[in-house]
């Protein structure tokens, strides 16, 4: 079974950093590519990043581009997230997605549960 | 980067009830699109990907069609645990990969 696990999510305040971390297990994790997508409190989806199986393709958003990292660790089964100079509108709950194949195609088949990150002072 | 968007934002039907979703794309998206489902509190959910292709024990009652730049999600005889939030989202080798705004499936 496909479990993917969220972790990392806080309370912080604005400008301040903050790294999610993905652990993966149920599949051969280095097969896949890999993406982190938020939604806001009431809010919809948003995707943020995406890497594909060997880090050879990364992709972010405009709205987090030169604020956040995407990156894996194949070894450990493991995504992360760095997320610095956070904003309020960071807010939400943040979700590790896997994509249908390792070159990263925009179908997020398996979602973690979500790990909460909050932007306030 | 291509938009999305889907009508209604929300529709309140009985179980049993056949009810239709459209989401549209601001550019031909050649059927490169997925249909997702979140039911509240919970992570969301692939149904459809392909724009019609059911994933694998997703019920017959879900269907998708549609090509170029509009598509719809369609729930045959309405079940209690189908009401929820569906959000439509192209998908291609190329990001952005942007969803709609969701459609909310209420209990009339």
């Amino acid at each position: 079974e496909v479990q993917l696990v969220e972790s990392g999510g806080a309370l912080v305040q604005p400008g301040r950093s903050l790294r999610l971390s993905c652990a993966a297990s149920g599949f051969n994790f280095d097969d896949y590519a890999m993406h982190w997508v938020r939604q806001a409190p009431g809010k919809g989806l948003e995707w943020v990043s995406g890497i594909n199986w060997n880090s050879g393709g990364l992709a972010l958003a405009d709205s987090v581009k030169g604020r956040f990292t995407i990156s894996r660790d194949n070894s450990k089964n493991s995504l992360y997230l760095q997320m610095d100079s956070l904003r309020p509108e960071d807010t939400g709950i943040y979700y590790c997605a896997r994509d249908r194949f390792g070159d990263y195609v925009g179908y997020f088949e398996n979602w973690g549960q979500g790990t909460l990150v909050a932007v306030s002072s | 980067d291509i938009q999305m968007t889907q009508s209604p934002s929300s529709v309140s039907a009985s179980v049993g009830d056949t009810i239709t979703i459209t989401c549209r794309a601001s550019q031909g998206i050649s059927g490169w699109l997925a249909w997702y489902q979140q039911r509240p509190g919970k992570a969301p959910k692939l149904l459809i990907s392909g724009a019609s292709n059911l994933q694998s024990g997703v019920p017959s009652r879900f269907s998708g069609r549609g090509s170029a730049t509009d598509y719809t999600l369609t729930i045959s005889s309405l079940q209690p645990e189908d009401f929820a939030t569906y959000f439509c989202q192209h998908t291609n080798s190329f990001p952005p990969w942007t969803f709609g705004p969701g459609t909310k499936v209420e209990i009339k």
